[in-house]
């Protein structure tokens, strides 16, 4: 079976740095995904991680650790537009995007 | 925009009713994805299809029945659903159909905007 755990909320202040955090137990894994979805909007895709280690990609970093099954999304510099749910999805072998939750992180002044 | 396209945004329908959304991608993609998200419950993937054949049904019930005219259209045609069936309905697409990589890993899928979809 699938499983992804993230936290369901986080709040962080603007200019901070927030870290989301992402574990999952699947039964294959060919890469894992970061997208943002703002309320009302489709999701967008930020990262993809399939070898452990850090991708930074301007103010967003994703880290990745096979052997732990753990996954963080790192925002620095918050800005207010920063507010949205970010979806942690694996992709397991021969199967299709499988999606946790989401974290919905709201950023305060 | 994402170069994925639905219709309608929002639809609201009673549960006798027929109805159809309808997604469009312009990417060229060889296949394509109906999600379902309702409130705190993670995307649930509902239709895959590749290539213009469905290749997976994840149980979805019989009142959901999809379409595949050709590679950059598919529809989701809806008939005497239920009040559950309320979410936000999401069509995607990818560069790559399901399990094949063509000596590359990425699945990145091309998300639409999403038809809000109320029954009443």
């Amino acid at each position: 079976g699938q499983n992804i755990d993230q936290p369901t909320e986080m709040t962080a202040t603007e200019g901070a740095i927030v870290q989301i955090n992402c574990t999952y137990q699947t039964s294959g894994f060919n890469g894992l995904f970061w997208y943002q979805q703002h309320a009302g909007e489709a999701p967008t895709f930020l990262s993809y991680n399939v070898l452990d280690g850090l991708e930074e990609k301007g103010r967003f970093s994703s880290f990745l650790s096979r052997s732990k099954g753990y996954s963080y999304l790192l925002l620095k510099e918050l800005q207010m537009k920063d507010s949205a749910s970010y979806l942690c999805a694996v992709n397991p072998v021969q199967d299709n995007l499988f999606f946790g939750t989401g974290t919905r992180l709201t950023v305060i002044p | 925009e994402t170069g994925v396209t639905q219709t309608p945004r929002h639809l609201v329908m009673g549960m006798t009713n027929k109805k159809s959304l309808k997604c469009e991608q312009h990417l060229g993609h060889n296949a394509m994805y109906w999600y379902k998200q309702s409130a705190k419950k993670p995307l649930e993937l509902m239709f895959v299809y590749s290539l213009e054949e469905r290749v997976e049904n994840n149980s979805v019930p019989s009142r959901f029945s999809p379409e595949c005219p050709n590679s950059s259209h598919l529809f989701l045609h809806l008939h005497t659903l239920q009040p559950e069936d309320s979410a936000l309905y999401l069509c995607a697409s990818s560069q790559d159909p399901p399990g094949w990589t063509g000596g590359r890993m990425n699945t990145e899928a091309f998300f639409g905007q999403g038809t809000r979809l109320t029954v009443v």
